[in-house]
């Protein structure tokens, strides 16, 4: 079955820093998207991509889906401590109706 | 405009009870999901269900775990004869319409213990 992995798993990042987390599949995806969970909270939708290598962005987050459409990235610049949480990818295969499967996290930690 | 309603928020039960969890989706929304998270790891699919349907229960456990989204009514996900490994954050979400493309808006979940 399809399978979305990220790392790293867990990130710690001094404030004012940047940093990049990644999102594979083990198939193609018809679109991937990305949510944020803040401890305690439920997931967020962020953003989504769907076409190959579309670049999106959000104030200081970045988005791409790569070429292949198996891998995602987001980029998060001049990191502040509002950004702590944890950032999920997740995808539909083609064809494979409305099930999102998701990836294991990215748990953000911010330094001051 | 409500979001997605889940209650209870907590659930304290012991083993071998059963636990009921219900999830309103947002106005509007006629596909409801059901994911379950443990401590420190992602969201597992569980179950996708249409109104009076059960679209994909790839993800639920055969045995002791249902689910149902009625005409009327909300979501129910019902867990039999509970055990400690059942004890987990339980997340329904919902989306407007069928289509790859559409995200999904979560409720704030239930946070099921088992003692």
């Amino acid at each position: 079955g399809q399978q979305v992995m990220q790392i790293p798993q867990y990130q710690h990042v001094q404030e004012g820093e940047d940093f990049t987390t990644y999102c594979n599949s083990s198939t193609t995806l018809s679109n991937i998207q990305w949510y944020k969970q803040r401890p305690g909270g439920h997931p967020v939708f962020l953003i989504q991509l769907v076409k190959s290598g579309e670049v999106k962005k959000q104030k200081r987050l970045t988005f791409q889906f790569g070429e292949a459409k198996k891998n995602s990235s987001l980029h998060i610049t001049a990191t502040q401590t509002t950004d702590v949480g944890t950032y999920f990818c997740a995808g539909r295969p083609p064809r494979a109706g409305n099930k999102l499967t998701f990836g294991g996290g990215t748990r953000v930690l911010v330094k001051p | 405009n409500a979001g997605v309603m889940q209650n209870p928020r907590h659930l304290v039960r012991r083993r071998g009870q059963e636990a009921r969890l219900r999830c309103s989706p947002m106005k509007g929304h006629s596909h409801v999901y059901w994911y379950r998270q443990l401590p420190e790891e992602g969201l597992k699919f569980m179950v996708y269900l249409q109104k009076e349907n059960i679209i994909d229960e790839s993800g639920m456990p055969k045995e002791r775990f249902s689910a149902e989204f009625p005409k009327e009514g909300p979501s129910i996900l019902r867990i039999q004869q509970v055990v400690r490994g059942d004890s987990a954050a339980y997340f329904c979400a919902s989306s407007p319409s069928q289509g790859d493309n559409s995200p999904l808006h979560f409720g704030n979940g239930t946070r099921l213990t088992v003692t």
